[in-house]
């Protein structure tokens, strides 16, 4: 059964430092998320990204973040200049077509040290 | 502010006996109603999915959407003890590329 994946399982990163966690979408999925759980919290919606551009984003998604689709296959988030309350599992996930199921991969486990 | 409410639990249900999870949801306009299921230190697993008013079963789960109570529930049927996890409700917006409303879900116990 087709799934998403992420790399790395796990990252830790000194405060300050640039990361970039990645994501391979089920293959003929059109829409692709971005969630993230602080630990023992609840999860919580980051972006939405459809057709190349991002359609929506939550108040957590602000200036430190972005999001990318180099090529055909990958789509990343990068956060820029981390705090240690970006420690988190962030979460992506696609669906075929708007308001279709979600599907989520295992997830980047972040660490911010 | 779009709200998904759940009783975190743990709620505890014997092997073999019917486990009912509920979820209220504030924003009237929600259009897709779905159940994961967790485990604890993984990522949500996608259970069920409901659209329209009524029941929808698939195995031993059934979903209930009431969209005039804005309330769904997860009905389990034949509780197994793999059954033991967090489950959780998110709803999904005016559709788009609407992101999900978690619920901070309902840890499930089932007692062998």
């Amino acid at each position: 059964e087709p799934e998403v994946t992420q790399t790395p399982s796990h990252q830790v990163t000194q405060m300050g430092q640039e990361v970039i966690l990645r994501c391979v979408p089920i293959s003929n999925h059109l829409y692709f998320y971005w969630y993230r759980q602080i630990l023992g919290q609840k999860v919580e919606f980051l972006v939405s990204f459809y057709n190349n551009e991002i359609s929506e984003k939550s108040e957590i998604f602000d200036d430190q973040f972005s999001v990318e689709r180099p090529d055909g296959s990958n789509f990343t988030l990068k956060i820029r200049s981390t705090k240690l309350e970006d420690s988190a599992m962030y979460f992506c996930a696609s669906g075929a077509n708007s308001n279709q199921p979600q599907h989520f991969g295992d997830g980047t486990r972040l660490s911010i040290l | 502010q779009k709200e998904v409410e759940q009783n975190s639990g743990p709620l505890s249900v014997p092997e073999g006996a019917i486990a009912s999870l509920n979820c209220t949801y504030s924003d009237r306009v929600s259009q897709s109603f779905f159940w994961y299921r967790q485990y604890s230190g993984k990522s949500p697993e996608l259970i069920m999915s409901i659209y329209s008013n009524g029941d929808k079963e698939d195995g031993r789960f059934t979903a209930q959407l009431n969209k005039a109570s804005q309330y769904v529930s997860l009905l389990i049927r034949d509780s197994q003890p793999s059954d033991s996890a967090t489950y959780l409700c998110a709803v999904e917006g005016r559709g788009g590329a609407d992101g999900l409303t978690f619920g901070k879900g309902t840890h499930l116990i089932i007692q062998p």
